[in-house]
This record gives C-alpha cells, structure tokens and sequence, in this order.
C-alpha cells in the first residue's frame, strides 16, 4: 500500500518564526513530488514541482528540497507571517504499479499567530 | 483562461437521488482527476483520466459512483443512488504532461461542489 505522510500534523507558530514540514514517501518508482498550499474554504494552490533527486526549489520565503532515494521532501518557510497560515499537502505521483498512482498525504496545517 | 470549472457550486439533493457534477478543464490540460474532501479522509482521489481516458479508478467507493470524459473539455461525476454519507466536497482539477520527460506538471484546482445529501 502506498502512503504520503506529513509531519506534523499542525503547528502553531509566532509571526516572524521560521518554520518547517517532512513529507515521506515511498522512495522505490518515485515520478514526482508536488507541494500544494490550501487554505480554508479555498481550493488547493500549488508551489512546487520535484522530479529530481536533490532538487531544491524556491517561492519568496517558501522554499523545499527534495531526496528521493531515502523518500522524504522539506518544506521551509522563513520569517513566517499570519497570511502563511494555511494546510500545506504534499502529493506524490509513483509508477511502479503499471498504472501511475497519485496520493497525497494528510497535510500539516500551519497557523502563524500575529 | 477562466481557470477549472466546476458546476454546480452547491447542490442539496435527497437520499436515493441522482447527483451530477460538472467539470471543464482548462484547455489544453490532458489530465482530468475527481476528488471528494472529507473530515475522515481528508483530500481523497476518486478517479483521473488522461486524454479522455480513464486511468485509476481504484479510488471510487462503489458502483453509486460513475465518471465519464466524453470529450477534452468536459467531465462529469455522477452518483445513483445518493447516500447521505456522500455529503462532502467534491474538486476537480487538471494538469499537463510537459516537457520531453513527460513531467507531469501541478495540478489546478477547480472551486469544488460542495454536496449535501438529506
């Protein structure tokens, strides 16, 4: 069974906190890695696309990395402010199966307090 | 572009009825997927297709469920009979293959039907 985990699950951190999140995955038949941000009562947005192993991508204050032959992708958002409050999800597209499977995990949902 | 387009926006119906949502892709996107948005389950992928066909559907609950592509720039999701337990939230969203290693980019999200089933 293939599964996307994120931790943690939430957090709550002061304005100007710099901050961090792990998404896990499954690191065999790896295709890609997508970081989404949604917020409440919206739709989710996406940030970034992975694909390569070491990849390391960058969005203002919003930046990830990714490993994908141990499984595992950071996000960082430095100098946290309340409009980052949000779920941050990540998904992973994997292509082991025959057919190519697209999950996403949970979500950490952030809220930044002013 | 106007972006994925999804109808209708709210929709009440009572159990033992026939629900079905809408979706338009954005134009030029090959890959359609559906979605439903629970407490429980969080974002769950119901099914996706690529150019107009069907590819997973191993995330449809059951045979209530049904999704069709007819054509490039439509897709519907149809449930029969409606259950109250399918009250949620339902996206669609489409994406492309780009590039020469068939990358497949980010997903856009349409606005969602929200679903109740009295």
């Amino acid at each position: 069974i293939l599964n996307v985990e994120q931790s943690p699950q939430s957090l709550h951190v002061q304005e100007g906190d710099s901050t961090n999140f792990t998404c896990s995955f499954p690191s065999s038949n790896f295709y890609a890695l997508h970081w989404y941000r949604w917020e409440t009562a919206k739709s989710p947005e996406a940030l970034f696309v992975m694909t390569l192993n070491g990849d390391e991508k960058k969005k203002g204050r919003i930046s990830a990395t990714l490993n994908t032959k141990e499984g595992y992708s950071y996000l960082y958002i430095k100098g946290s402010q309340p409009e980052d409050s949000a779920t941050y999800l990540c998904a992973f597209w994997n292509g082991g199966s025959g057919t190519y499977k697209y999950i996403f995990g949970t979500g950490t949902r952030l809220k930044v307090l002013a | 572009d106007a972006g994925v387009i999804q109808s209708p926006r709210h929709e009440v119906t009572e159990m033992g009825q026939e629900v079905t949502l809408r979706c338009k892709p954005i134009s030029g996107h090959d890959y359609l997927f559906w979605y439903r948005q629970t407490m429980m389950r969080g974002l769950e992928l119901l099914i996706y297709f690529n150019n107009n066909v069907p590819i997973d559907d191993s995330g449809m609950p059951e045979d209530r469920f049904s999704a069709k592509m007819p054509n490039a720039s439509f897709s519907t999701l149809k449930i029969q009979p409606s259950e109250p337990r399918d009250s949620a939230v339902y996206f669609c969203a489409s994406s492309r293959t780009s590039g020469d290693s068939q990358q497949r980019d980010e997903q856009f999200f349409g606005p969602g039907t929200r679903l109740t089933v009295l």
